[in-house]
């Protein structure tokens, strides 16, 4: 398996409702991370998870919650969020050490996202 | 922190070559990587610089001088379906996207 999938791949939810991503790679990657991509930009750094602890988390509002259940899963819980919030939402994993360099990214298809 | 620049688009005919420049500055450097965009899709990475020089893939090659804090992405015998946005990022602490350059290929 050398792909990372991401569910759903399409998602429409309103300002008060809960929601989740999930992130998936069987690749033996322990690192896994989250993007947000907003049309014509490039992908912004929201959180990395290192062997499944919280590593980075770039000053992302409380409103996105990062959880990192095994080394195979990530997910992002989104709560009450805004309409700017509205993106294209990218997981991405990479490998560790022995191949590429290790921070070498494989991206999954996104999942995109519309705060109404 | 980290700064990258690239330029914003690039037209170019099928069948030639095509170099993308990007220029950095970073407080700390363990790599650059160039990866491929699609609209609407996700990035996909093409290749890697560690030590200074040329790396060779293919009809892709990419190029780093870490001195200078330049690389380029050389795409030859272009072909429609290269048509893309091409992401230089680097790779420090974190790594860092560029704006990416938005390449059309046209017939």
């Amino acid at each position: 398996d050398t792909e990372v999938t991401q569910t759903p791949k399409h998602l429409v939810m309103g300002m008060t409702n809960k929601k989740s991503l999930k992130c998936e790679q069987h690749m033996g990657h322990r690192a896994m991370y989250w993007y947000k991509q907003k049309a014509k930009k490039p992908p912004e750094l929201m959180f990395v998870y290192s062997y499944e602890k919280l590593s980075i988390n770039e000053s992302v509002p409380s409103r996105f919650s990062p959880e990192c259940p095994n080394s195979s899963l990530l997910n992002l819980h989104l709560h009450a969020l805004q309409p700017e919030d509205s993106a294209l939402y990218l997981c991405a994993s990479s490998p560790p050490s022995g191949g590429p360099p290790t921070d070498t990214q494989y991206f999954g298809p996104g999942t995109r996202l519309t705060v109404l | 922190g980290q700064n990258i620049d690239q330029p914003t688009e690039m037209t170019a005919t099928e069948g030639a070559i095509v170099q993308i420049n990007c220029t950095y500055q970073t407080s700390g450097f363990n790599g650059l990587f160039w990866y491929q965009q699609h609209a609407g899709e996700a990035p996909t990475f093409l290749s890697y610089n560690v030590l200074d020089g040329l790396e060779e893939k293919g009809r892709f090659s990419s190029f780093l001088s870490r001195s200078k804090g330049y690389s380029y992405l050389l795409l030859k015998e272009l072909q429609m379906k290269d048509s893309a946005s091409y992401l230089c990022a680097v790779w420090g602490f974190k790594t860092i996207f560029g704006a990416g350059t938005r390449l059309f290929v046209k017939a």
